[in-house]
This record gives C-alpha cells, sequence and structure tokens, in this order.
C-alpha cells in the first residue's frame, strides 16, 4: 500500500523568507500526489497536485512543487512567505485507479513578523 | 455552486450512544468520502460512496457505517461510541467521471467535531 512521510512536523520561518516542506511517498505503482492546506476550524483546500507531466507543478497562493521520481519526493516550495500562510500542510498520495487517499501527519507552518 | 457541507459543525456525546453525521456533496458530485482527523493518527481515510454504493474503505471497525441517497447526500453513523472517537471528521466530495477518475479534486467541507465524554 500506499505511504507518505512529511518530514518536518513544524516549519517555523519569518515573513518574506522562503519555506520549504518535504514529502517523501512509497508506493510499488504509479501514484497521483496532492497538497492541501487546513486553516483553522477549516476544511482542506487543494493547493496543487501531479498527474502526469512536467515534474514542476504551481498551484495557489504562490505555492509549487517539484516531483522527484527517483527520491520519491514531492517537495513544496513558496519564495516568499507571508502571515497569511500560516496553516497546517498536508501532502496526500492516490494510486491510480484507487479512490483510496493516504495523508502525510502534516506540517505545521508558522510565518512570524 | 455551493460548497461541500457538513451538519452538525459541533457534537458532544457520551460513551456507547452513536451518532449520525451527515454530508450534502457539491452539486453535480456523485462521489462522496469520509475522513477521521484526530492529533495522533492524523488524517485516516473511512471509506468512499458513489452512486449509493460503497467503493473503498479504510481500516476502521464496524461500529463506522455510512450510506448515500439517490440525491448523493451522504450519512456517517458511529455505533457504540468511545473515548477515542473524538475527532473532526471531514466530508468530501468530487466527480468522478465515466473514467473513474481517481485523480478528480476532492471537495472538503468544514467538517463535524465530535467529542465524546
Amino acid at each position: 500500500a500506499q505511504s507518505v512521510t512529511q518530514l518536518d512536523s513544524q516549519v517555523p520561518v519569518f515573513e518574506e523568507a522562503p519555506v520549504e516542506l518535504r514529502c517523501n511517498y512509497s508506493s510499488s505503482v504509479s501514484v497521483y500526489l496532492f497538497w492541501y492546506v487546513q486553516y483553522p476550524n477549516q476544511g482542506l483546500q487543494l493547493l496543487l497536485k501531479y498527474l502526469s507531466g512536467s515534474t514542476l507543478v504551481k498551484g495557489i497562493n504562490g505555492f509549487e512543487a517539484e516531483f522527484n521520481k527517483s527520491q520519491t519526493s514531492f517537495h513544496l516550495r513558496k519564495p516568499s512567505v507571508h502571515i497569511s500562510d500560516t496553516a497546517e500542510y498536508f501532502c496526500a498520495v492516490r494510486v491510480y485507479n484507487n479512490n483510496d487517499m493516504r495523508f502525510g501527519a502534516g506540517t505545521r507552518l508558522t510565518v512570524k513578523p | 455552486k455551493a460548497g461541500v457541507t457538513q451538519t452538525p459543525r459541533y457534537l458532544i456525546k457520551t460513551r456507547g450512544q452513536q451518532v449520525t453525521l451527515s454530508c450534502s456533496p457539491i452539486s453535480g458530485h456523485r462521489s462522496v468520502s469520509w475522513y477521521q482527523q484526530t492529533p495522533g493518527q492524523g488524517l485516516q481515510f473511512l471509506f468512499e460512496y458513489f452512486s449509493e454504493t460503497q467503493r473503498n474503505k479504510g481500516n476502521f471497525p464496524g461500529r463506522f457505517s455510512g450510506r448515500q441517497f439517490s440525491n448523493s447526500r451522504s450519512e456517517m453513523n458511529v455505533s457504540t461510541l468511545e473515548l477515542g472517537d473524538s475527532a473532526l471528521y471531514l466530508c468530501a466530495s468530487r466527480d468522478r467521471g465515466q473514467q473513474g477518475g481517481a485523480y478528480n479534486e476532492q471537495f472538503f467541507g468544514p467538517g463535524t467535531r465530535l467529542t465524546v465524554l
């Protein structure tokens, strides 16, 4: 079965600094990859997804992620963060033709002024 | 289009009781999935319903069940509640399309916060 590991449970960063949230996955078959954001007392919102094609994926709010098949990674990046980016971020994987989506444990991003 | 709605938003129950949570998907979406979110276990997949049939099921005991109606609305039931069932229960809907559409985006509701005392 597929699984996801988010390597950092918490990432503190200053406003306007760059940030990288790390995600590694494990699967014996091809997968779709996703990043979601969750603000307090809200559901999850899709930031971006990798289905196929270009390994660099751009999402909403200035986020992007790069799929690296050899390293089985899908790290999320933003060149300059804002206070409003403070939230919980989840990496997720879904196997082709399987509707069971597996989530990582989440990374709490805290942007400080 | 209105988003995914979940009712109630907050619920307090005692051990041994049962509870039913409701989810109304985005209009036109026929797939509804349920997830449990806890600080210790994170986000875990419970089950998915499509066209009133359960299509996938996570690793949860039989106390957790669900159903889907002809209008795609879904309910989740937990019987004989335990303290460990306290969690945020999230519902997500998507348009699976004719090809199964495993990649189609899921839209999440705000969740129901269940507290078991």
